[in-house]
């Protein structure tokens, strides 16, 4: 497995204010993977990290909004950007080790409460 | 188009009450089906992947088994500390990515 801290582990903001979350691994991983989880819900893929190039994003998430770093191979951050009570949800990290195996291994998550 | 559905979407059961959880599922060239535990307030803590129809894995009181179309996790002789939310997840041969089920809750009772 992998072992995979978030910061911070939650967060109150206010309306049309920004946050950024962090994502360390303790290995180097080439694909790390950002997820939302609504209230009650399942989780969703809000877009691919991968190293050196630029996030992927899903369709519904725009990268203005999400604004993504990968600077290596360990760590990736993930910007909420003009928040609105809609983006109260917990955010989470995942890695991919590469390995034929395809296991992804999630963080702790930051929980984002939006005033 | 891929989907997971998980039933039930919430369970009871009496301290050694064993039962099974369902996740049924069309996808794309199944890269792998994966379950998850999901603690309140925590992310998905990694439990098992089953790769082909006919495999089984086991952890404790917990056994996963996969068909074709569904997966089944059984619990035997659960513990109030199995209370949680188990998670479904296929890997999509299609897309790449990792679909999610809504979950089912269990509530394990003394």
């Amino acid at each position: 497995s992998a072992v995979i801290s978030q910061k911070p582990s939650r967060d109150i903001c206010q309306r049309g204010t920004s946050l950024t979350i962090q994502c360390q691994v303790d290995s180097q991983v080439t694909m790390m993977f950002w997820y939302r989880q609504q209230p009650g819900q399942s989780l969703t893929l809000i877009a691919t990290a991968n190293q050196g190039s630029e996030a992927t994003y899903e369709s519904g998430f725009v990268i203005d909004k999400f604004p993504i770093s990968r600077p290596n191979l360990t760590f990736s951050t993930l910007t909420v950007s003009n928040l609105s009570p809609e983006d109260s949800s917990i955010y989470l990290c995942s890695v991919d080790r590469g390995d034929s195996y395809n296991e992804q291994f999630f963080g702790p998550g930051t929980r984002l409460t939006v005033l | 188009e891929d989907q997971v559905t998980q039933s039930p979407e919430a369970l009871r059961l009496q301290e050694g009450e064993s039962s099974s959880l369902n996740c049924s599922y069309t996808v794309s060239g199944l890269r792998g089906l994966f379950w998850y535990r999901q603690d309140p307030g925590k992310g998905p803590e990694f439990l098992f992947t089953l790769y082909s129809a006919g495999e089984e894995k086991e952890k404790e009181r917990l056994k996963a088994t996969l068909t074709k179309k569904e997966s089944f996790l059984h619990i035997t002789a659960p513990k109030p500390e199995d209370s949680a939310t188990y998670l479904c997840a296929v890997l999509s041969g299609n897309t790449g990515k990792l679909i999610f089920g809504q979950g089912t809750t269990l509530q394990v009772k003394p």
